[in-house]
């Protein structure tokens, strides 16, 4: 079993619609988690981090948490062509092991068509 | 506030070469980590630093080694190039005081290609 996993892409939504991205992580000890957007041929770039059970809207965006569940989502509302990118779940372990090591999962390919 | 640099952002070398790659966060973060991403591997832990001492190491061989200065730089070496490091190598910068809860910003990252 990966360590996190997203749901398989690539995912086609219209524009204006709601997309949902899912990640899932084994170990129950992770204390925070990440939403990043890569586009094609560019870096990583933050766009939400949650670290309590439940909600967390910031504009367009909102981030969900369960950690009973071990998963955690990211919905774009409103979704627009210029959201079309690759989303990176990553995780942040717990205890002196975790300095500085995200766990990426593999990334879900959105593409918003007009 | 300026974001995490890296030189360079480019470099193509040979098989059996050694490559130095920087990294500069951004102003008081004092952890640094690196990253390599590749197609079939996706995004992976190579190590991070935080006040010049390494705190943390993921699988890779002894090859790739890194250090990290008095003023927060750092720097990564891979040392005898294969074909297979051919990357984009990011580094993230953080705060690095809450190891729970720390959050990293990335730089724009190096592409290296190996010949």
């Amino acid at each position: 079993q990966k360590e996190v996993e997203q749901n398989s892409g690539p995912l086609s939504v219209p524009e204006g619609a709601i997309a949902s991205l899912n990640c899932t992580y084994s170990d129950r000890g992770s204390q925070s988690f990440f939403w990043y957007r890569q586009y094609s041929g560019k870096s990583p770039e933050l766009i939400m981090f949650i670290y309590s059970n439940g909600d967390k809207e910031d504009g367009r965006f909102t981030a969900q948490l369960n950690k009973a569940s071990q998963y955690v989502s990211l919905l774009i509302r409103d979704s627009q062509p210029s959201d079309s990118a690759t989303y990176l779940c990553a995780v942040l372990g717990a205890g002196g092991t975790s300095y500085g090591k995200l766990t990426f999962g593999q990334g879900t390919i959105l593409t918003v068509h007009p | 506030k300026a974001g995490v640099t890296q030189t360079p952002r480019y470099l193509i070398k040979t098989r059996g070469q050694q490559v130095t790659l920087s990294c500069s966060p951004i102003s008081g973060h004092r952890s640094v980590s690196w990253y390599q991403q590749t197609p079939g591997q996706g995004l992976q832990f190579l190590f991070e630093y935080f006040s010049e001492t390494q705190r943390n190491k993921g699988n890779f061989p002894g090859r790739f080694s890194g250090r990290q200065f008095s003023n927060s730089r750092s720097e990564m070496n891979v040392s005898t190039l294969e074909l297979g490091d051919s990357a984009l190598y990011l580094c993230a910068s953080s705060l690095g005081g809450d190891s729970s809860t720390d959050t990293q910003y990335f730089g724009p990252g190096t592409r290296l290609t190996v010949l």
